[in-house]
């Protein structure tokens, strides 16, 4: 059974730090997905992980998959308070299966 | 592209009695996806469909829980009767080919309540 494992699960931190979420899972898998989820919203796609090795930026987030060590990370570098929301990892081909999230919260 | 819409957008309802949500995917896609999200449980997929056909309903909870598929622009999922313990916020998602496989598009949401 394929599990998905993130940590933290809720973090809080100053802006202008840098973090990152740790998204782990059980399985082989050959894509990852990241998500963002603000309060009381829907979910947007952040990035689609394809292959070993691959990284992917946008603005202050960085993400990266090791398909060997089935870890997937999120960075976010020198953060901002915009950034403050649910951060969800999921695997899988045609049925995903999410981690739980991490809540971020980042004070100003 | 005005996205996935669901609707209603909010639901409250009393235990037993019927409860229908409504979903339209994206434009072109031929995958669409039921998830139900709450506190305890993080998000389940119930549900999957590939050109209008179920592909796989093993996430859907209880016989209660029925989902449809008329046409490639609308879908329902169906609680009868709705109990407590079924108030989540239930997504529908959309994607377009790649096996399923290719970034799911969420619609807004509808915030069930059953008292």
């Amino acid at each position: 059974e394929l599990k998905v494992e993130q940590n933290p699960l809720f973090l809080s931190m100053q802006e202008g730090k840098n973090y990152t979420i740790y998204c782990n899972y059980s399985t082989t898998s050959d894509r990852l997905y990241w998500y963002r989820q603000d309060p009381g919203k829907s979910l947007e796609s952040l990035f689609v992980l394809l292959s070993n090795g691959a990284v992917k930026q946008e603005g202050r987030l960085m993400a990266s998959l090791d398909t060997k060590a089935r870890l997937s990370t999120l960075h976010i570098t020198a953060a901002v308070h915009d950034l403050s929301a649910t951060y969800f990892c999921a695997v899988g081909n045609y049925q995903l299966i999410w981690g739980a999230g991490t809540k971020l919260i980042i004070k100003p | 592209d005005a996205g996935v819409i669901q609707s209603p957008r909010h639901e409250v309802t009393e235990m037993g009695q019927e409860v229908t949500l409504r979903c339209k995917p994206i434009s072109g896609h031929d995958y669409l996806f039921w998830y139900r999200q709450t506190m305890m449980r993080g998000l389940e997929l119930l549900i999957y469909f590939n050109n209008n056909v179920p592909i796989d309903d093993s996430g859907m909870p209880e016989d209660r829980f029925s989902a449809k598929m008329p046409n490639a622009s609308f879908s329902t999922l169906k609680i009868q009767p709705s109990e407590p313990r079924d108030s989540a916020v239930y997504f529908c998602a959309s994607s377009f080919g790649g096996a399923g496989k290719e970034t799911q598009y969420f619609g807004p949401g509808t915030r069930l309540l059953v008292l």
